[in-house]
């Protein structure tokens, strides 16, 4: 089946730092991207969706400018955590879609983030 | 997107059936049922999906209602590796739309725990 791959799996950084993720659909081109945010024991929350080129729209109470997303290609989009606080500290699981075939959504494994 | 109705957890022992309920009461017309499940640290993996007529996979099967305001996901032996978070999910567009429409949004989802 499709694979989608995050980069990196894990990551702690300090408070005030930035932190880019990277999302790659390994085996088909995926016209639009999606990325969720997962608190302990919660549920996946929707954050974002971005289309290949286009800029990305956010979910209500979703900060634009400290979740910057780019979806430059149609295998890769990146989600960049700036300034980041320890209550960014969450699991970020991205998905895509596939343009060219069913339209089905993959997830990628997720990446840990802790800011320390 | 209509909202889903799950039970918070089930249990079940190995090599036995499962059967995992969603109630979808408000569901429309064009709504199709997905179903996905998560394992401890990992994104969320496809297990089926169907808008009116049963279906079966490798993976399970999907019981849908006459009335198609329930659904009933049906693992037939279950394993140790089957123990996850199980997601039933209404999408509002068939899988082949494009754009951003059809976000998958997650609920709370069925904890299966499987005992050997």
């Amino acid at each position: 089946g499709a694979v989608v791959s995050q980069h990196p799996s894990r990551v702690i950084c300090k408070s005030g730092t930035s932190v880019k993720i990277e999302c790659r659909s390994l085996d088909f081109q995926a016209t639009t991207m999606f990325w969720y945010r997962q608190f302990p024991k919660k549920s996946l929350m929707l954050m974002a969706t971005s289309n290949e080129g286009s800029k990305a729209t956010y979910e209500q109470g979703v900060e634009k400018d400290k979740f910057l997303i780019n979806h430059a290609s149609l295998t890769l989009s990146t989600l960049t955590v700036t300034s980041a606080h320890p209550e960014d500290s969450s699991f970020y699981i991205c998905s895509a879609r596939d343009g060219g075939g069913t339209y089905e959504q993959y997830f990628g494994p997720g990446t840990r983030l802790t800011v320390t | 997107d209509a909202k889903t109705t799950q039970p918070n957890s089930m249990e079940s022992n190995e090599e036995e059936p499962v059967h995992l309920p969603c109630n979808h009461s408000t569901i429309s017309g064009t709504d199709y049922i997905h179903w996905y499940r998560q394992l401890p640290s990992q994104g969320p993996e496809y297990v089926i999906h169907g808008l009116t007529s049963n279906v079966n996979n490798r993976m399970a099967s999907l019981a849908i209602a006459e009335d198609r305001k329930s659904s009933t996901l049906i693992l037939h032996r279950a394993t140790l590796r089957d123990a996850a978070v199980y997601y039933c999910i209404l999408r509002d567009v068939p899988p082949f739309y494009g754009g951003s429409q059809g976000n998958l949004i997650f609920g709370k989802g069925t904890k299966l725990s499987v005992k050997p």
